[in-house]
């Protein structure tokens, strides 16, 4: 099983809500990943997990809220977002944590489409 | 820092033709290479990686890659492309400790044309 799940595949919500995208991985990674990609644009890292606990966080706002329960499992939690965090966010995972080898690989899950109205 | 720059940001090519899609990258040590393939609205997949040795990179879906160091370039290629090949192409250089915390280029859109 190479496969990277997320859920849900599209999520649209009020500037007031609270919300949560969550990704899981059953490859035995213990790196996980969330990016963001805005329309015709690149992916951008938000943030790296390794062995559960945060390890980058690329000066992400505070209303974008990580969680990694446990190995296979990364939550996204989103409060009081603006018009413009509307994007596909995608959750990646990989192998080797810590060091690079010949089996350094990141896989992706198809990602959250998220519209924020 | 780390960079990748992907200068076509749009390129069409005849079903059939060869195709090369350029990078170019900045890093100060031996980089970790990627290029991935993205459709509308989907995930990214890989295509190939260069971690060391051999400079030319075979990959899925017929791709190859060459890394040149001199040139600081990491181009991928197709002899023959096939209609289903229009897609995003993102390359992409390894950060981090695992080299996994990807940083992107800003990708090229491949047209096929009949």
């Amino acid at each position: 099983d190479t496969e990277v799940t997320q859920t849900p595949k599209h999520l649209v919500m009020g500037m007031t809500n609270k919300k949560s995208l969550k990704c899981e991985q059953h490859m035995g990674h213990r790196a996980m990943y969330w990016y963001k990609q805005k329309a015709k644009k690149p992916p951008e890292l938000m943030f790296v997990y390794s062995y559960e606990k945060l390890s980058i966080n690329e000066s992400v706002p505070s209303r974008f809220s990580p969680e990694c329960p446990n190995s296979s499992l990364l939550n996204l939690h989103l409060h009081a977002l603006q018009p413009e965090d509307s994007a596909l966010y995608l959750c990646a995972s990989s192998q080797v944590v810590g060091r690079i080898s010949p089996d350094t690989e990141a896989f992706f899950g198809q990602g959250t489409r998220l519209t924020v109205v | 820092a780390q960079s990748v720059t992907q200068p076509d940001i749009h390129i069409t090519v005849s079903e059939g033709a060869s195709l090369e899609l350029r990078c170019n990258y900045s890093y100060g040590a031996t980089p970790y290479l990627f290029w991935y393939v993205q459709s509308p609205g989907q995930g990214l997949q890989l295509l190939l990686k260069y971690f060391s040795g051999d400079t030319l990179v075979q990959g899925i879906k017929g791709f190859e890659a060459e890394f040149k160091r001199s040139q600081s370039s990491f181009n991928l290629r197709k002899p023959s492309v096939h209609w289903s090949d229009a897609a995003e192409y993102f390359c992409a250089v390894g950060a981090g400790q695992a080299g996994t915390a990807l940083i992107f280029g800003k990708g090229t859109t491949l047209s096929v044309s009949s």
